[in-house]
C-alpha cells in the first residue's frame, strides 16, 4: 500500500477485556516497529521486528503484552486482560533497514485504545 | 540512563515569524537525529534527518542545526505557517529503536 495502515482507529473496550490491534507496513519494508503514546506524552518503543530475526521484546511493559509477525508482512500486537492504563494511542511504523539507508521510519495513523 | 528531551513544552508564534524548537540529547554515541511533526490524530510524520558528520541541513523552510559540543539539536522553520501547529518531536537512533522526546507543541497565532 501507499503507507502504513493500522485497525481499528478506535477501540473502546472494558477492563479485563483483551485486545488485538493490527498493522500493516509498507510493502518491502523489513523493519516494523510498535510504540505507545500516552496523551500528552511522546513515542515509547514498545517492540521491534526485523526480518525474520527474533524480535526486540525489550520495551513491552509487562506479560500481557505481545505482538506476533508473520514474515515481513502484518503484525498484530494483543493485550491480554486489559487495565484502565493501557489506554493510550498505540502507533505502528515500518522501514526499510537496508545497509547504508537512514532507517526513516514511516507511521500509521495509530490505534486509540480505550480501556473503560 | 541516556535520554532525549525539549526545552520547552509549548511554543507560540505569530504567522509569517521564524519558529526555533530545541532538543537537548545526552547519547555522544548517537549518530542519527530525526524531527517528526504529529498533527492532532494522526502518527508523526518524518520532516528532516540530520546525521552526526554534519552540523546543519537544510529543507523546504526547514532547517535543522547539530551542535554536537552541547549535545544539543534545533529545527527551524521559516515564515511560520498555520498548517505548522502541531507537536514536534526530536528522536534519537539507539540498536533497535527511535528515541523521542516528549514533544514541543507549536501553535501559530494569525
Amino acid at each position: 500500500g501507499a503507507g502504513v495502515s493500522q485497525s481499528p482507529s478506535n477501540k473502546v473496550t472494558e477492563k479485563g477485556k483483551d485486545v488485538e490491534l493490527r498493522c500493516d507496513p509498507i510493502s518491502g519494508h523489513t523493519a516494523l516497529y510498535w510504540y505507545r503514546q500516552r496523551l500528552g506524552q511522546g513515542l515509547e518503543f514498545l517492540i521491534y521486528f526485523q526480518g525474520n530475526s527474533a524480535p526486540d521484546k525489550s520495551g513491552l511493559p509487562s506479560d500481557r503484552f505481545s505482538a506476533e509477525r508473520t514474515g515481513e508482512s502484518v503484525s498484530t500486537l494483543t493485550i491480554q486482560r486489559t487495565q484502565q492504563e493501557d489506554s493510550a494511542v498505540y502507533l505502528c511504523a515500518s522501514s526499510s533497514r537496508l545497509a547504508g539507508s537512514t532507517d526513516t521510519q514511516y507511521f500509521g495513523p495509530g490505534t486509540r485504545l480505550t480501556v473503560l | 540512563g541516556e535520554s532525549v528531551g525539549l526545552h520547552l513544552p509549548t511554543l507560540s508564534v505569530q504567522e509569517g515569524d521564524n519558529s526555533i524548537i530545541n532538543c537537548a540529547y545526552s547519547n555522544s554515541a548517537s549518530d542519527y537525529f530525526i524531527w517528526y511533526k504529529q498533527e492532532s490524530g494522526k502518527g508523526p510524520q518524518f520532516i528532516i534527518d540530520i546525521r552526526s558528520n554534519m552540523d546543519k541541513r537544510q529543507g523546504q523552510r526547514v532547517t535543522v542545526l547539530l551542535n554536537k559540543t552541547v549535545k544539543h539539536l534545533s529545527l527551524q522553520i521559516a515564515a511560520t505557517q498555520p498548517g505548522d501547529s502541531a507537536v514536534y518531536f526530536c528522536a534519537e537512533r539507539g540498536t533497535n529503536d527511535m528515541r523521542f522526546g516528549a514533544g514541543t507543541r507549536l501553535t501559530v497565532k494569525p
